[in-house]
């Protein structure tokens, strides 16, 4: 079958750095998605992973190894407005139709 | 304006009453989609569609329909709906061609159904 794990919760402090793991099962991969979904809000694309590696998109960096079928969301320079649930999700097949994980709960304090 | 609207935003109903949720598009995208979320969950897969001749069901599709009236418009049906049915209901458009692929999913703003 398809899953993914990630963690439920995490607190951080305003302006560190957090890194939220990821990691999948699944005879079929097509790519790691990011979204973040604020409380009430709809989920927003962050990141996209399909080859290994780090990509990075401003505070935003996310990581890949296809071979431990694991990856990450890092977020730096943590923000008050960062606290939110963060749910990581990957494509099964060329149809892009995506598997999301339950989702981590990120607590930033000030 | 929104690229992706979904009508309507809250609905309460009974039992056994028959639901429409409606999603609309102005990002043309082929693809779209149809997520349920319950409480401290993650999305699931409902519906999918690829354009108006190609629909697909999804991970938990017991229970609804679909019709993919136009390339801008996918409607969600609960034709006689449970209380385990109530949750937040989210449509979502994709561009497979696009820069991040098909790993970008563009979500409405969700529809919260509750089923007394």
């Amino acid at each position: 079958g398809q899953s993914l794990e990630q963690p439920s919760e995490v607190t951080a402090v305003e302006g560190a750095i957090v890194q939220i793991n990821c990691t999948y099962q699944t005879s079929g991969f097509y790519g790691l998605s990011w979204y973040q979904q604020h409380d009430g809000g709809a989920p927003t694309f962050l990141s996209y992973n399909a080859l290994d590696g780090l990509e990075e998109t401003g505070r935003f960096s996310s990581f890949l190894s296809r071979s431990d079928s694991y990856g990450y969301l890092l977020l730096q320079e943590l923000q008050m407005k960062d606290s939110a649930s963060y749910f990581c999700a990957f494509g099964m097949d060329s149809s892009y139709k995506l598997i999301f994980g339950s989702g981590t709960r990120l607590l930033v304090r000030p | 304006d929104a690229d992706v609207t979904q009508t309507p935003r809250n609905r309460i109903t009974k039992t056994g009453k028959r639901i429409m949720l409606e999603c609309s598009q102005t990002k043309g995208h082929d693809r779209m989609y149809w997520y349920r979320q319950d409480p401290g969950l993650g999305l699931r897969l409902i519906y999918y569609s690829f354009d108006v001749k190609d629909i697909n069901k999804g991970e938990i599709s017991d229970g609804y329909s679909v019709s993919r009236q136009a390339q801008a418009k996918f409607s969600l049906s609960l034709e006689s709906a449970i209380p385990n049915q109530t949750a937040l209901y989210f449509c979502a458009t994709s561009d497979p061609t696009g820069l991040a692929g098909g790993g970008t999913q563009y979500f409405g703003p969700g529809t919260r159904l509750t089923v007394l």
